[in-house]
């Protein structure tokens, strides 16, 4: 089946630094990626949606300018955690779709940010 | 506004069967998803159902209701491993995926 790979898987960095995190699709174009956060026990939480070559749509509630997003190309979708602080800390979580008919959205493995 | 309900934890024995079911409102329907997910990693796809009625995939099942906005997910000869969390997943007219809460399943032996 079609792969997305995230990373890193983990990391842990000083509050006040940024944090990039990767998405890539490595067997398939993904014109849409969507981006999640997730606290423990809890559900996904839809971040943002971006779609290749355009700006990413972000939910109510999620601050642009520190959830950098960026989908240069069909394969490949960065968010940028800047100046993250400790409540940043959380499970973030991409997927990516090759299009609205296929009926399956495919997950990366998950990357879990820790900010002492 | 949109809505996804589904139990927020159920307890069934190894070798039985259970059924997880998902409740929605949505603006618009454009299917339904079922993801399994296990602690500390990322969902895996389950299911998908556009059509009323039933799929079935080996041990998992998923069914559909759109007149009733209902669904669930049957489990079959539970397995040990299939202790997770399951979530129910509707994407609405906008393609945008509404998520339930999950459905915590606690497989004893």
């Amino acid at each position: 089946g079609a792969v997305v790979s995230q990373h890193p898987s983990w990391v842990i960095c000083k509050s006040g630094t940024s944090v990039k995190i990767e998405c890539r699709s490595l067997d398939f174009q993904a014109t849409t990626m969507f981006w999640y956060r997730q606290f423990p026990k809890q559900s996904l939480m839809l971040m943002a949606t971006s779609n290749e070559g355009s700006k990413a749509t972000y939910e109510q509630g999620v601050e642009k300018d520190k959830f950098l997003i960026n989908h240069a190309s069909l394969t490949l979708s960065t968010l940028t955690v800047t100046s993250a602080h400790p409540e940043d800390s959380s499970f973030y979580i991409c997927s990516a779709t090759s299009g609205r008919d296929t009926g399956e959205l495919f997950f990366g493995e998950g990357s879990r940010l820790t900010v002492l | 506004g949109q809505n996804i309900d589904q139990p927020t934890e159920m307890t069934a024995t190894e070798g039985a069967i259970v059924q997880i079911n998902c409740t929605y409102q949505t603006s618009g329907f454009n299917g339904l998803f079922w993801y399994q997910q296990h602690a500390g990693e990322a969902p895996t796809f389950l299911s998908y159902n556009v059509l009323d009625g039933l799929e079935e995939k080996g041990r998992f099942s998923s069914f559909l209701s759109r007149s009733k906005g209902y669904s669930y997910l049957l489990l079959k000869e539970l397995q040990m491993k299939d202790s997770a969390s399951y979530l129910c997943a509707v994407m609405d007219s906008n393609y945008q995926l509404i998520w339930g809460a999950g459905t915590k399943l606690i497989i004893k032996p």
